[in-house]
């Protein structure tokens, strides 16, 4: 089946840095991307679309200029927390879609951890 | 406003029984559901899916059943073994934007009692 890497895994960082988390398709070419956040014992949040070599679409109430989507091949895409706050720390998945196909296949996560 | 509900938030079955998981849907524009898996601190994995031209698919210890006029489908683990021990997504993909935002329901955490 088709796998999605997401890197780091976990990461842990002082308030006010920024965090950029990859997200790859390893087998096979993602026209478009997701990004999700999980809250503790919640659904998962649609964060942002991305399609690749086009701007993100960033679901209402989220941030654009503080959640930065790059979505600079057909296996990669990168979610940059910028300036986090201990409020951003949360399990941050993304998801990859191909072409003709409506199953969602997952990354395995990135939790993180803002102090 | 909720499209897909899972009103079961936990549900607790012996080892060997059958686990049954419930999800409401409101759109019955609806045209296709996915069931995904998720064990803490990792991504959702892909379960099983149907078709809103079927009522019923299934594969190996999983089963959807789907009810369009009630709108309500369900998944059917037989037999249920420790390992399913899991959260447990409805999830349907809305027609008008081509599959490309799919809505989650809240999840149902099943815990398999060996």
């Amino acid at each position: 089946g088709a796998v999605v890497s997401q890197h780091p895994s976990r990461v842990i960082c002082k308030s006010g840095t920024s965090v950029k988390i990859e997200c790859r398709s390893l087998d096979f070419q993602a026209t478009t991307m997701f990004w999700y956040r999980q809250f503790p014992k919640q659904s998962l949040m649609l964060m942002a679309t991305s399609n690749e070599g086009s701007k993100a679409t960033y679901e209402q109430g989220v941030e654009k200029d503080k959640f930065l989507i790059n979505h600079a091949s057909l296996t990669l895409s990168t979610l940059t927390v910028t300036s986090a706050h201990p409020e951003d720390s949360s399990f941050y998945i993304c998801s990859a879609r191909i072409a003709g196909d409506e199953t969602q296949y997952f990354g395995p996560g990135t939790r993180l951890l803002v102090l | 406003d909720q499209q897909v509900k899972q009103n079961s938030p936990s549900l607790s079955v012996q080892e060997g029984r059958i686990s049954i998981l419930n999800c409401d849907y409101t759109n019955s524009m609806f045209d296709y559901f996915l069931w995904y898996k998720k064990y803490p601190a990792e991504g959702p994995t892909f379960l099983i899916s149907i078709s809103s031209i079927k009522d019923k698919n299934e594969d190996g210890r999983f089963t959807v059943f789907l009810n369009k006029s009630a709108k309500h489908l369900s998944l059917h683990i037989v037999p249920s073994q420790p390992g399913d021990s899991a959260v447990y997504f409805c999830a349907a993909p809305p027609v008008e934007t081509s599959y490309d935002k799919v809505i989650f329901g809240p999840g149902t955490s099943l815990s398999v009692i060996p």
